[in-house]
């Protein structure tokens, strides 16, 4: 499946570092979600973009920035992270139509992070 | 607010046998969507089934079916002559049709295992 492609695979980041995740989706699809997955939690939607405009910020930590540039392209700036931030985050693109839900969301590989 | 439940956070199959999951779910609407996510040990979150609330025939796909009891809002996944490839994390999620937030919420997750 290469719908929906994320980089890096793999990220080891000490707390002091400043790194980013990417997400690109091929699907020509309008809307793209960032997802945290942590051992034995479900998983947590953090941020929605939908026609390139944040619409959910789930109570996420500010050391976490979104950026949608364009529909195809969704990014997660790290800063300042926490040994706790250490999860698998994955990146999913849907075609909403506005006022309306739901489209099928579908899913990258995700970003293996671990936090030292 | 909607919850997911995954009672079982373990299975395990023979090959070529047939394995039910179990998902209940706890919402006020009368519409909405509920899906079935596999995710095997490559991570890839992958897309087994859907099903849409007002829609009384259960879906099916391939080896793959559900038995949606909305009344007792209950939605369970059937996996029929499982086969190795099977083997994954199966996750129920949720996803309401008036949803500006596009939100999916997820289960806990049920490990399934398939024995040759």
């Amino acid at each position: 499946e290469t719908g929906v492609t994320q980089t890096p695979r793999h990220l080891v980041m000490g707390m002091t570092n400043k790194k980013s995740l990417k997400c690109e989706q091929h699907l020509g699809h309008n809307a793209m979600y960032w997802y945290k997955q942590s051992a034995k939690k479900p998983l947590e939607l953090m941020f929605v973009y939908n026609f390139k405009e944040q619409t959910e910020n789930n109570s996420v930590p500010s050391r976490f920035s979104p950026e949608c540039p364009n529909s195809s392209h969704l990014f997660l700036h790290l800063h300042t992270l926490q040994p706790e931030d250490s999860a698998l985050y994955l990146c999913a693109s849907s075609q909403e139509l506005a006022g309306e839900s739901t489209d099928t969301q579908y899913f990258g590989p995700g970003t293996r992070l671990t936090v030292l | 607010a909607q919850t997911v439940t995954q009672s079982q956070p373990e299975m395990s199959v023979q090959e070529a046998e047939t394995v039910t999951l179990s998902c209940t779910y706890d919402t006020s609407e009368s519409d909405y969507y509920l899906f079935w996510y596999k995710q095997p040990p490559s991570r890839q979150m992958i897309l087994v089934i859907r099903q849409e609330a007002y829609k009384q025939q259960n879906a099916t796909e391939n080896r793959f079916s559900v038995n949606f009891q909305k009344a007792a809002k209950s939605f369970s996944l059937k996996i029929s002559d499982s086969q190795l490839g099977d083997a994954a994390m199966y996750f129920c999620a949720y996803s309401s049709i008036n949803n500006a937030g596009n939100m999916l919420t997820f289960g806990g997750g049920t490990r399934l295992m398939v024995k040759p």
